[in-house]
């Protein structure tokens, strides 16, 4: 039962364009998101978060956006740059469920 | 100066060996955690301690077993090693508030031939 999906395996985009990573999510237990950010050889390092209180958060060029509705986040980086070519993961979890349920993961290629 | 470290960074061993895998971090943090990458590279989670206690076992085998001695250290132990063991294992910690997501190490890819 994959409760987190990344539907797009990969994306590639311009660099300066805008790079738009998508994520839905089953259980409507979970009230927290977060999005990390991993190279290759290395393991992944936290990148934004967001409670379900919000529907936006923004931290420089990254934003998280949550349709909690929908049970959809994205979350997208403005403007790309080559040094954001990496796997992304979008994870989740619920208040005192002591863990995060992650998604398989979206390659994005950031071209110069 | 990591935060989180994990060592071997790599292992190979034949089938049926049985090997440990160690786990530290300087962060401070009340909670580690180990994570098993598959070949489909969905990470899921496998074990959660919070000052050493046991909080998480997700249905694992009873051949892996995770020791933690403080709350700076969880090792994974496995027995009986499968062809089927092989992946990439990530250790992590947090605090329980959850602001600010997980730490994690490097990985440690175990290979069973």
């Amino acid at each position: 039962d994959q409760q987190v999906k990344q539907n797009s395996p990969s994306l590639s985009v311009q660099e300066g364009r805008i790079s738009i990573l998508n994520c839905d999510y089953t259980n409507s237990m979970f009230d927290y998101f977060l999005w990390y950010k991993k190279y290759p050889a290395e393991g992944p390092t936290f990148l934004i978060s967001i409670s379900s209180i919000k529907d936006k958060n923004e931290d420089g060029r990254f934003t998280v956006f949550l349709n909690k509705s929908a049970k959809h986040l994205s979350l997208h980086i403005v403007p790309s740059q080559p040094g954001d070519s990496a796997v992304y993961f979008c994870a989740a979890s619920a208040r005192g469920a002591g863990k995060s349920t992650f998604g398989d993961g979206t390659t994005l290629t950031v071209k110069p | 100066d990591t935060a989180v470290s994990q060592t071997p960074k790599y292992l190979v061993t034949q089938m049926g060996n049985d090997k440990s895998i160690k786990c530290e971090q300087n962060l401070g943090h009340d909670t580690m955690y180990w994570y098993k990458q598959d070949s489909k590279k969905f990470l899921k989670i496998m074990f959660s301690y919070n000052n050493k206690e046991l909080i998480i076992n997700e249905t694992v085998p009873n051949r892996f077993s995770p020791k933690s001695p403080d709350k700076a250290h969880l090792n994974l132990h496995i027995n009986s090693l499968e062809l089927g063991d092989s992946a990439v294992y990530f250790c992590a910690s947090s605090q329980p508030d959850r602001d600010g997501g997980y730490t994690f190490g490097s990985g440690t890819r175990l290979t069973v031939v």
